[in-house]
């Protein structure tokens, strides 16, 4: 049974990089039949979905951050990472990573996910 | 960018009736329309894809129906497991996924 779970530092000063990694298991990160994706949650908001990376490095991240967003694999831990530059207030919210499933060659759902880690953006 | 709604925003039924939540999207996305489940402080569970497939190991009465700009998540006897928010997702042929804003379900 696929599980993701996600680690990194709860609190995070304005203006600095947030840095988040996803450790996989009960599964291979190097499949061509997956992308895996960070997904967050604002408080009193809904879902906003972050950027996706498949094994080989190809990426796809939201327009609206603003080209803040760097992501990368690493095959050999099972793991993938998020970065995201240049932090506010407004980027406080619980990130999600999660497998973003493909279906003729395009990423379509997530599933399954991790559980969330709440990441707090404050002085 | 196609933006998702979903209507109501929060509900509050009694136990065993049927519930509704639509999905409208701005601009047709055929049939490439998810809904997941996420219970406060879990991770969100997918429950349908493709608009009206349901995702193995979900119970039967959750349905999904829609095709275009409107969807529909049904539950046809709701049952207190199944207190949660609800989230329709768009992963039609462009190049970034989107989320409705969520609607809360509460038992009356």
């Amino acid at each position: 049974q696929l599980q993701l779970q996600e680690s990194g530092p709860g609190l995070v000063k304005p203006s600095e990089t947030l840095s988040l990694t996803c450790t996989v298991s009960g599964g291979s990160i190097s499949s061509t039949s997956y992308y895996w994706g960070w997904i967050r949650r604002p408080p009193g908001k809904g879902l906003e979905w972050i950027g996706s990376i498949i094994y080989s490095g190809n990426t796809y991240d939201n327009p609206s951050l603003n080209s803040r967003v760097t992501m990368s694999v690493d095959t050999s831990k099972n793991q993938f990472s998020l970065k995201l530059s240049s932090v506010t207030v407004a980027d406080t919210a619980v990130y999600h990573c999660a497998r973003h499933v493909r279906h003729y060659n395009h990423p379509n759902w997530f599933d399954p996910w991790g559980q969330g880690t709440l990441v707090t953006v404050s002085s | 960018d196609i933006q998702m709604t979903q209507s109501p925003s929060s509900l509050s039924a009694s136990v065993g009736d049927r519930v509704t939540i639509t999905c409208r999207a701005s601009q047709g996305i055929n049939n490439y329309l998810a809904w997941y489940q996420q219970k406060p402080g879990k991770a969100p569970k997918l429950l349908i894809y493709a608009a009206s497939t349901l995702q193995s190991g979900v119970p039967s009465r959750f349905g999904g129906s829609g095709s275009g700009t409107d969807f529909t998540l049904t539950i046809s006897s709701l049952q207190p497991e199944d207190v949660a928010t609800y989230y329709c997702q768009k992963y039609n042929n462009v190049l970034t996924w989107t989320f409705g804003q969520g609607t809360k379900v509460e038992i009356k």
